[in-house]
C-alpha cells in the first residue's frame, strides 16, 4: 500500500529561525513529490515539485530535497516568518496514477 | 482569474439528512478531484474526474456518497442520510490533466457538522 509518513507531527518554533520537515514515502513506482502549504481554513497551495531526478528545489525561503534512493524528503524553511504558520503536507504520486497520496502533515507555529 | 470555488463554505447537518456540496473548477480544467480531510490530517481521496467521466472512485467510504460532474465542469459531492463520522471539510481541487505531474489547484473546502 502506497504511504506517505511525515515528521514531526507539529513544531513551535521562533520567528527568525530555520526548521526541517520530513517525509518519508514508500509509493512506487515513484513519479513525483510535491510540497503543499495549507492555512488554517484554506485549501492546499503548492511549495514545491520534484521528479526523480531532481534533488533539491528552490521556492523563495522554502527549499525542498528529494533522495529518491531512500525514499525520503525535507522541506527546509529559512528565517521563518510568522506568515509561515501553517500544515505543510508531502504529496507523493505514483507514475500512471491519476491520483496522488497525502501524508498527514506538519503544522508549524512560528512564534514573535 | 478565478480559482476553484466551493459553497456553502460551511454546512450543518441533522444526522440522516442529505447533504449537496458543489465545486465550481478553474474554467478549462478537465480534471476535478474530491477529497475528505479529517481534523489534524492530511486529504483522503474520495473520487476524481476527468471531464465528466469519473475515472476512480475507489475512495468513496460507503455508498452513500456519489458525486457527479454531468456537464464536464462543476461538480457535486451527495452525501445521502449523513452520519456523525462524516463531519470533515471536504476539498474540491482540479488541474489541466489527469496525474500526478499536473498541479491540483484546491479550493477551501466546505466543512461539514453533522449533529
Amino acid at each position: 500500500k502506497n504511504q506517505v509518513e511525515q515528521s514531526p507531527q507539529s513544531l513551535i518554533i521562533l520567528e527568525g529561525k530555520n526548521c526541517t520537515l520530513q517525509c518519508n514515502y514508500t509509493v512506487s513506482p515513484f513519479s513525483n513529490l510535491r510540497w503543499y502549504k495549507q492555512d488554517t481554513g484554506r485549501g492546499p497551495v503548492s511549495l514545491t515539485i520534484m521528479t526523480f531526478s531532481e534533488n533539491t528545489k528552490s521556492n523563495g525561503r522554502y527549499t525542498a530535497t528529494l533522495d529518491a534512493d531512500t525514499k525520503q524528503s525535507s522541506l527546509h524553511i529559512t528565517a521563518s516568518q510568522l506568515s509561515d504558520s501553517a500544515s505543510y503536507i508531502c504529496v507523493v504520486s505514483a507514475a500512471n496514477a491519476g491520483k496522488s497520496t497525502f501524508g498527514d502533515g506538519t503544522t508549524l507555529t512560528v512564534k514573535p | 482569474g478565478a480559482g476553484v470555488s466551493q459553497s456553502p463554505r460551511y454546512k450543518v447537518a441533522k444526522r440522516g439528512q442529505d447533504v449537496a456540496l458543489r465545486c465550481d473548477p478553474i474554467s478549462g480544467h478537465v480534471s476535478l478531484f474530491w477529497y475528505q480531510q479529517a481534523l489534524g490530517q492530511g486529504p483522503e481521496f474520495l473520487t476524481y474526474f476527468q471531464n465528466e467521466a469519473q475515472l476512480d472512485k475507489s475512495g468513496l467510504p460507503s455508498d452513500r456518497f456519489f458525486a457527479e460532474r454531468p456537464e464536464g465542469s462543476v461538480s457535486t459531492l451527495k452525501i445521502q442520510r449523513t452520519q456523525q463520522e462524516d463531519s470533515a471539510v471536504y476539498l474540491c481541487a482540479s488541474s489541466t490533466g489527469t496525474g500526478g505531474s499536473y498541479e491540483q489547484y484546491f479550493g477551501p473546502g466546505t466543512r461539514l457538522t453533522v449533529t
